[in-house]
């Protein structure tokens, strides 16, 4: 069964830097394209980037291109979100997504809820 | 890059109604466009992709069509379990894979 984990709700302030995480289970990681999906609150899905865990070969959204560092560990089959200095309005939950061979996303994460306040 | 336009932005509708949700597209792909039904406080899943291929388990009901710049996703009898919120999505490669923003279906 192809499972993607994320990791817990995060509170932190502003300016400080925070890591996700989304471990995958159940399929050969390396060689699908995971995705990272951004909801505001009450709002709607935000496409931000996606890994190809294999050579780590990296798309960005240009919305997002700069204010995120997308990156993967194939080792441990697991993929992350960053960033260096985080803002009240980064505050989201952030899906992992996996995407079938080039083609739609079947596999969500549960969501990471991120809050940014002082 | 291609950005979707998606509508109505909400639509109110009674349980056994037939309804359309249209997702329009500023440029031409090859029906690389996904649909995904949303309920509160759950993740996104998948109905429809390659434009009109239904997911394994989505009820019958639930149908999308079309190509180029336009596509639809069509529900034939609302149940009461539909009442959600519904995001297109093209994932042709080349290109960000944009959602659309978004059809609250409501319950009238």
């Amino acid at each position: 069964e192809v499972q993607l984990v994320q990791s817990g709700a995060e509170v932190k302030k502003p300016g400080e830097s925070l890591k996700i995480s989304c471990k995958g289970s159940g399929y050969n990681f390396p060689y699908y394209w995971i995705g990272w999906v951004r909801q505001m609150p009450g709002k709607g899905l935000e496409w931000m980037g996606i890994i190809y865990p294999d050579d780590s070969d990296i798309r960005y959204s240009p919305s997002f291109q700069g204010q995120v560092t997308i990156s993967a560990d194939k080792s441990i089959t697991t993929a992350y979100l960053q960033w260096s200095s985080l803002k009240p309005s980064d505050t989201a939950i952030y899906y992992c997504v996996r995407q079938e061979g080039g083609n739609c996303y079947r596999h969500w994460g549960q969501g990471t809820l991120v809050t940014v306040s002082s | 890059d291609i950005q979707m336009t998606q509508s109505p932005s909400t639509l109110s509708a009674s349980v056994g109604d037939r309804v359309t949700i249209t997702c329009r597209a500023s440029q031409s792909f090859n029906s690389w466009l996904a649909w995904y039904q949303q309920k509160p406080g759950r993740a996104p899943k998948l109905l429809i992709y390659k434009g009109s291929v239904l997911e394994s388990g989505v009820p019958s009901r639930f149908s999308g069509s079309g190509s180029g710049t336009e596509f639809t996703l069509s529900i034939s009898s609302l149940q009461p379990d539909d009442f959600a919120t519904y995001y297109c999505q093209h994932y042709s490669s080349n290109s960000p894979h944009t959602f659309g923003q978004g059809t609250k279906l409501e319950i009238k």
